[in-house]
């Protein structure tokens, strides 16, 4: 059964860094991309970027792209997403998602980790 | 940035009722579209991928359809599981973007 599992959920201050995790398993975790969404709270879904665990070859939304870091440890089957300063704007839940390649080459998510709550306030 | 607008935002509709949501693309995507449905409180679900395929286990009452710059979603007889919000998402170039969502409630 594919299953991600994200860490649980954070309380931080203005200017702390913050990294979250999305582990991967029952699948083979180093040939799919996994993907990071942000929700803020009441509003829609936003593409942040994604990354092969592979060889962490990496895509950014420009609207996140500075702003946060992907990462991945195959090794332990994990994906993260990272602040080094945050932001009140960054209080938001955060999902993971596995992404599927079609015959064509392009990717869509099929699933989707439980979501971290991330709060930033003073 | 393709933006992708969804209408309409909120719909009210009844048990047993069939109803259609739209996905418009400002510019052509092929079929690189998918279809989310999130519930209060929970992670999005995957649906459909390339415009009108069901991700497994997905119940055939959901159905899409569309290419280019039009897509729809379809849902047909409504169960109160079925109320809540879907979002469209084209996948066609980076950045991958979303609908702004479509509420769908009970009348």
């Amino acid at each position: 059964e594919v299953q991600l599992v994200q860490s649980g959920a954070e309380v931080k201050k203005p200017g702390e860094s913050l990294k979250i995790s999305c582990k991967g398993s029952g699948y083979s975790f180093t040939t799919y991309w996994i993907g990071w969404v942000r929700q803020m709270p009441g509003k829609g879904l936003e593409w942040m970027g994604i990354i092969y665990p592979d060889d962490s070859d990496t895509r950014y939304s420009p609207s996140f792209q500075g702003q946060v870091t992907i990462s991945a440890d195959k090794s332990i089957t994990t994906a993260y997403l990272q602040w080094s300063s945050l932001k009140a704007s960054d209080t938001a839940m955060y999902y993971c998602a596995r992404l599927r390649r079609a015959v064509t080459g392009t990717l869509f998510f099929d699933y989707w980790g439980q979501g971290t709550l991330v709060t930033v306030s003073s | 940035d393709i933006q992708m607008t969804q209408s309409p935002s909120s719909l009210s509709a009844s048990v047993g009722d069939r109803v259609t949501i739209t996905c418009r693309a400002s510019q052509g995507i092929s079929n690189y579209l998918a279809w989310f449905q999130q519930k209060p409180g929970k992670a999005p679900k995957s649906l459909i991928y390339a415009a009108s395929s069901l991700q497994s286990g997905v119940p055939s009452k959901f159905s899409g359809s569309g290419s280019g710059t039009y897509f729809t979603l379809t849902i047909s007889s409504l169960q109160p599981e079925d109320f809540a919000t879907y979002y469209c998402q084209q996948y066609n170039s980076y950045p991958y973007t979303f609908g702004q969502g479509t509420k769908l409630e009970i009348k």
